[in-house]
């Protein structure tokens, strides 16, 4: 049972560069979140989708692109990658629904990304 | 501006005692909350939650507490056992929405011997 799946756990790019964070989930769930992790600011919200083929922006979405193609899968992108994305990312995954149980999210392991 | 606020960075509470760490929020919109537990180089754990229309919910050690009035909720860890040395976040959001959480800084929790 592998749950969140992240693909890389570890990157350094150089400034300018693109990559794309994988983020795979085996548990059927709706909705998908991509956060990013930095020093004494907690886990803030960069993306979400409830949905196959939806996507949406969340607090700090801006040098960020999402895809959700598959219902599996949700893509983070990064088109020109800045010192300041140097972070850690986190996907997370929750099932569509009106009980408690709904805003639990899963988590991923993480994906540090250093932005030189 | 932050919505859920955890103001100590940091506690450290001998083995067997209580820990104690608190959380504020802002927004009265909120109607559930949680908490999650991160060990470095993991992803964060969902450990316990409450309800807005609840104002104590225990899991074994752990304790969730809130005060809606008071826009604050706490978790107590009882007894204390160094592997629960770890960071928590506390964790708010709007039932029937999105499902994303609103995070707050985090406590890093040392338990000593």
């Amino acid at each position: 049972n592998a749950g969140v799946t992240q693909t890389p756990k570890f990157r350094v790019l150089k400034t300018g560069q693109s990559m794309t964070l994988l983020c795979a989930q085996d548990m059927n769930h709706e909705y998908m979140y991509w956060y990013r992790q930095d020093p004494g600011m907690g886990l803030r919200l960069i993306h979400y989708s409830v949905g196959e083929g939806t996507t949406a922006k969340g607090e700090v979405p801006d040098g960020y692109n999402v895809s959700r193609l598959k219902k599996q899968n949700f893509l983070l992108g990064l088109e020109s990658a800045a010192p300041s994305q140097t972070s850690v990312y986190f996907c997370a995954s929750s099932y569509q629904g009106m009980g408690s149980g709904a805003n639990v999210l899963t988590f991923g392991a993480g994906s540090r990304l250093t932005v030189l | 501006d932050q919505q859920v606020k955890q103001n100590s960075p940091s506690l450290s509470v001998q083995e067997g005692r209580i820990s104690i760490l608190n959380c504020d929020y802002t927004n009265s919109m909120f109607d559930y909350f949680l908490w999650y537990k991160k060990y470095p180089a993991e992803g964060p754990t969902f450990l316990i939650s409450i309800s807005s229309i609840k104002d104590k919910n225990e899991d074994g050690r752990f304790t969730v507490f809130l005060n809606k009035s008071a826009k604050h909720l706490s978790l107590h860890i009882v007894p204390s056992q160094p592997g629960d040395s770890a960071v928590y976040f506390c964790a708010a959001t709007v039932i029937a929405e999105t499902n994303a959480l609103n995070f707050g800084k985090g406590t890093s929790l040392l338990v000593t011997p």
